[in-house]
């Protein structure tokens, strides 16, 4: 199962709103309604920010959104502030009944 | 409150074997599917195995770098989860953690991780 496909760098000013990508195939994120959102800052376990493709954790604040089309998911951070500056990582059931990881994308707030 | 505490990490041989633990408190851990994720040096992070409920059959299903290699287990007498790791290779050398976040109850939860070296 190869990992899923992100963009390794995503950028925006204070404010503004950034969608990553994760991009994987019709055996997992076009089968499957069960993607996840993770943050990782550097040195710590990472965080659930949303699960189910589109569901947020309690807790976790609503400037962050998911969503998918087709073997595509993407999510959404809005009003970005410094404290979003951080590696975010998604994640797909697969038909294996395994789970796969995307590649990884690395946000810098300007 | 919830907590997570994995530990057996440290070095080992490549082809050594290694058990880590999960400790678990503050929910029901029973009623929880448990997972193994890790993360190599500088790396992105990796699904390694989960092992579902007993009262569902506590089936286990793995990745296809550790299948064969590693197995996932709980004791729900003592709330903790473990992970047998047999046949350690360079390539296993990870910080490994332990997470609810891919079961429907108690989801979302991660440990602190605990690193594994495989190194001669």
């Amino acid at each position: 199962q190869s990992a899923l496909t992100q963009p390794a760098s995503v950028s925006g000013s204070p404010g503004q709103s950034i969608t990553i990508s994760c991009t994987g195939t019709s055996s997992d994120i076009g089968s499957y309604n069960y993607v996840s959102w993770y943050q990782q800052r550097p040195g710590k376990a990472p965080k659930l920010m949303i699960y189910n493709v589109s569901d947020r954790p309690s807790g976790v604040s609503d400037r962050f959104s998911g969503s998918k089309s087709g073997n595509t998911a993407s999510l959404t951070i809005s009003g970005l502030q410094a404290e979003d500056e951080a590696d975010y990582y998604c994640n797909s059931y697969t038909s294996s009944s395994t789970y796969v990881f995307g590649t990884g994308t690395k946000v810098t707030v300007l | 409150e919830v907590e997570l505490i994995e530990s057996g990490g440290g070095l080992v041989k490549p082809g050594g074997s290694l058990r880590l633990s999960c400790a678990v408190s503050g929910f029901t851990f029973s009623e929880a599917r448990m997972s193994w994720v890790r993360q190599a040096p500088g790396k992105g992070l990796e699904w390694i195995g989960r092992i579902k409920t007993k009262s569902e059959g506590g089936t286990t299903d793995c990745g296809t770098p550790v299948k064969g290699r590693f197995t996932i287990s709980r004791d729900d007498s003592r709330n903790t989860l473990y992970l047998q790791m047999n046949s350690l290779k360079t390539e296993d050398t990870a910080v490994y953690y332990c997470t609810t976040s891919f079961s429907v109850a108690y989801r979302g939860y991660w440990g602190q991780g605990t690193l594994v070296t495989v190194s001669s």
